[in-house]
């Protein structure tokens, strides 16, 4: 399968709360992306860390990375309503960008 | 930031016809596109890799004679769905990588909006 794991693949809290995501990957990457997709949208996106950073921030978002787990983190700080969408991790390798099952966030007002 | 168009955003046709969606790059030249198909409720797949000028890189599983990609200039990527079944009912994304970038792989792509087919 080319697809990467995330999870939970669903979460729901409470807005003003933060929402951390979790995503595995399975091949060695350049860089590890984060999209943002809004039901029936296109992909927005978020964030972009690369192999040799451990961590990222960019607002209210914060990216980690750990290469020899092959895995990554978004957390979204001080989560609003508007937040709610899906969001994907993305593994970029020599050729592709594999993208993870997605987390389906819902943030409640 | 960079723009990419899709086109029908929607299409509902009858089984056995087909259909040509369009990606382009409004601002930006883009050597690569990239076809994904998202089926709802899951990720994106990728079904192929087109490059301008040059045949598209299929995915193991993606049937090239019944996905037609062209890439005929550096702005503008088709995907034709031919002879398409209600199986094929999805929503079809492309995205692009601005030519800038060819050969580091370290940028984002930017995606279209999607186009959503329904094969009646």
């Amino acid at each position: 399968s080319q697809q990467g794991e995330e999870d939970p693949q669903a979460l729901s809290i409470q807005e003003g709360e933060n929402a951390t995501m979790n995503c595995s990957y399975k091949t060695s990457i350049n860089n590890l992306q984060w999209y943002r997709q809004n039901s029936g949208r296109g992909l927005v996106h978020l964030i972009l860390i690369r192999s040799n950073e451990r961590e990222k921030h960019s607002g209210r978002l914060r990216v980690t990375l750990d290469t020899s787990k092959k895995s990554s983190s978004l957390l979204i700080t001080a989560s609003r309503a508007a937040d709610t969408a899906s969001y994907f991790c993305a593994s970029q390798g020599a050729q592709k960008l594999v993208f993870g099952q997605g987390t389906r966030l819902t943030i409640n007002p | 930031g960079a723009v990419v168009s899709q086109h029908p955003s929607w299409v509902i046709c009858k089984s056995g016809t087909s259909v040509k969606i369009e990606c382009r790059s409004l601002d930006f030249q883009a050597t690569t596109m990239f076809w994904y198909r998202q089926f709802p409720k899951q990720s994106l797949m990728l079904m192929a890799t087109s490059n301008e000028g040059s045949k598209a890189t299929y995915e193991q599983g993606v049937e090239k004679d019944k996905f037609l990609i062209n890439h005929a200039s550096l702005t503008l990527s088709t995907l034709t769905v031919t002879s398409a079944h209600p199986e094929d009912s999805s929503f079809y994304i492309c995205s692009a990588r601005d030519h800038r970038s060819r050969g580091a792989n370290t940028g984002e792509l930017f995606f279209g909006e999607g186009s959503r087919l329904t094969v009646l």
